[in-house]
């Protein structure tokens, strides 16, 4: 199976800082790497897929990238709106998987 | 622009069966390029994988859930979710979701049901 290992789990950061989480997968997942944004009380909403896919309607202050199997969601300029916890998720192999969440705070 | 929606009981009582049902309005369960899922999420905790299925392929089922579960498109707009002999271990929002084409994740998710297992 494949473990999602994220970090960091919590992180606290101002307004229009630059807010950088990390996925990492315990084998490779090729290009099939994806981020969610989840607001309390809500559905998870698709952010990127396909490692740097912008979905459509995302702020383009969001991006992703990939080294190896260590995957990337930058927020380039935190708004107040980001206060949220991200997923990264796997759906290379079965049985696909989740990161553990990073609840993402304004200071 | 898919919609997901979720039905079932908001609470079921230890060691019975689960049954959720997410209605997609507009759209063919059996259309070749959707891969349709459910996920689920304790309170307070992550997201959890429970299983995938599409018109065209095998059902795939997170292990530790396999021996209790059941996915299945069960009418053209709908596909529904069956959780034997349940614990309280088992109390979470259940969300159906779905990968609208290849190389997709999941890019449209239902609302949420929460479920509690409780006598």
């Amino acid at each position: 199976d494949t473990q999602m290992t994220q970090s960091p789990s919590t992180l606290s950061a101002s307004v229009g800082d630059r807010v950088t989480i990390t996925c990492r997968a315990s084998q490779s997942v090729d290009l099939w790497l994806a981020w969610y944004q989840q607001k309390p009380g809500k559905a998870p909403e698709l952010l990127i897929d396909q490692v740097s896919n912008l979905e459509d309607g995302v702020p383009s202050r969001f991006s992703g990238s990939a080294s190896g199997t260590e995957f990337t969601l930058t927020i380039s300029s935190l708004q107040a709106d980001d206060v949220a916890t991200y997923y990264c998720h796997q759906y290379s192999l079965y049985p696909i998987s989740f990161g553990g969440g990073t609840k993402v705070e304004i200071k | 622009q898919l919609q997901l929606h979720e039905s079932g009981p908001g609470l079921v009582k230890p060691s019975e069966t689960l049954s959720l049902t997410c209605s997609v309005p507009g759209a063919s369960v059996s259309s070749f390029h959707y891969w349709w899922a459910w996920v689920r999420q304790p309170p307070g905790k992550g997201l959890e994988w429970i299983g995938t299925r599409s018109y065209h392929d095998s059902a795939f089922y997170n292990e530790s859930l396999k021996s209790r579960l059941t996915i299945y498109l069960d009418s053209s707009n709908q596909f529904s979710l069956r959780l034997d002999s349940v614990t309280a271990a088992d109390t979470a929002v259940y969300y159906c979701a779905v990968r609208s084409g290849y190389g997709r994740a999941f890019d449209v998710w239902g609302q949420g049901t929460m479920v509690t297992v409780s006598s």
